[in-house]
């Protein structure tokens, strides 16, 4: 059962243009969201995240948006650059007794930016 | 100025061996995890510990074994290695705010396959 969901495999945007990746969750105690580039042969690093308090946050670029009641995330790049290609993960999170630091992902979307 | 590091980056082993990949981290995070990433999968939780001393099973536990004897040290065990089992391993930490884990600091990941 695939609590965090990315539909989207892969994505190819023209450098300069918005990069839009989306991702779904299906358990509604999750609180917390977190995205994650990777590069390969390399770990995830951690990008942005959000609490379900707020339906936005930005930081430079990159702007993540949440839409609590269709249980439905976004990551916004802006500008795109081709050093922006990498593979993307979103992740969620639930607070609570047990639950603390328990990180679940997604699939992860490739991006690709071309120059 | 390490952050997260893991040993082996690589390894070979013959279905039924064991080993014990290693995970350290110089940051004084109180949380650690491990994580596989396979093609379509993402990354999947394998264990977790929120503390030295207190682990936790995640989404794919079995076949593994871990414990939390240091701050610093996280070793995961595969007890009798199984070609399932071939995947690129990531350990990850991350302090703590308002009893949260925030975002992890991800080791460079070892690349396990089981023949």
């Amino acid at each position: 059962d695939q609590q965090v969901k990315q539909n989207s495999p892969s994505l190819s945007v023209q450098e300069g243009r918005i990069s839009i990746l989306n991702c779904d969750y299906t358990n509604s105690m999750f609180d917390y969201f977190l995205w994650y580039k990777k590069y390969p042969a390399e770990g995830p690093t951690f990008l942005i995240s959000i609490s379900s308090i707020k339906d936005k946050n930005e930081d430079g670029r990159f702007t993540v948006f949440l839409n609590k009641s269709a249980k439905h995330l976004s990551l916004h790049i802006v500008p795109s650059q081709p050093g922006d290609s990498a593979v993307y993960f979103c992740a969620a999170s639930r607070h609570g007794s047990g639950n603390t630091g328990k990180l679940i992902f997604g699939q992860g979307t490739t991006l690709q930016v071309k120059p | 100025n390490a952050g997260v590091t893991q040993t082996p980056k690589f390894q070979v082993l013959k279905t039924g061996q064991s080993m014990t990949l290693q995970c350290a981290q110089d940051m004084n995070h109180e949380y650690m995890s491990w994580y596989r990433q396979d093609p379509g999968m993402g990354l999947r939780l394998i264990h977790y510990s929120v503390g030295a001393g207190i682990t936790d099973q995640g989404e794919v536990p079995n076949g593994y074994n871990v414990s939390r004897s240091t701050t610093e040290d996280f070793p995961l065990r595969l007890l009798s290695a199984a070609p399932s089992q071939t995947s690129v391993y990531f350990c990850a930490s991350s302090s703590t705010t308002r009893g949260r884990a925030e975002g992890y600091t991800f080791g460079s990941g070892t690349r396990l396959t089981v023949v």
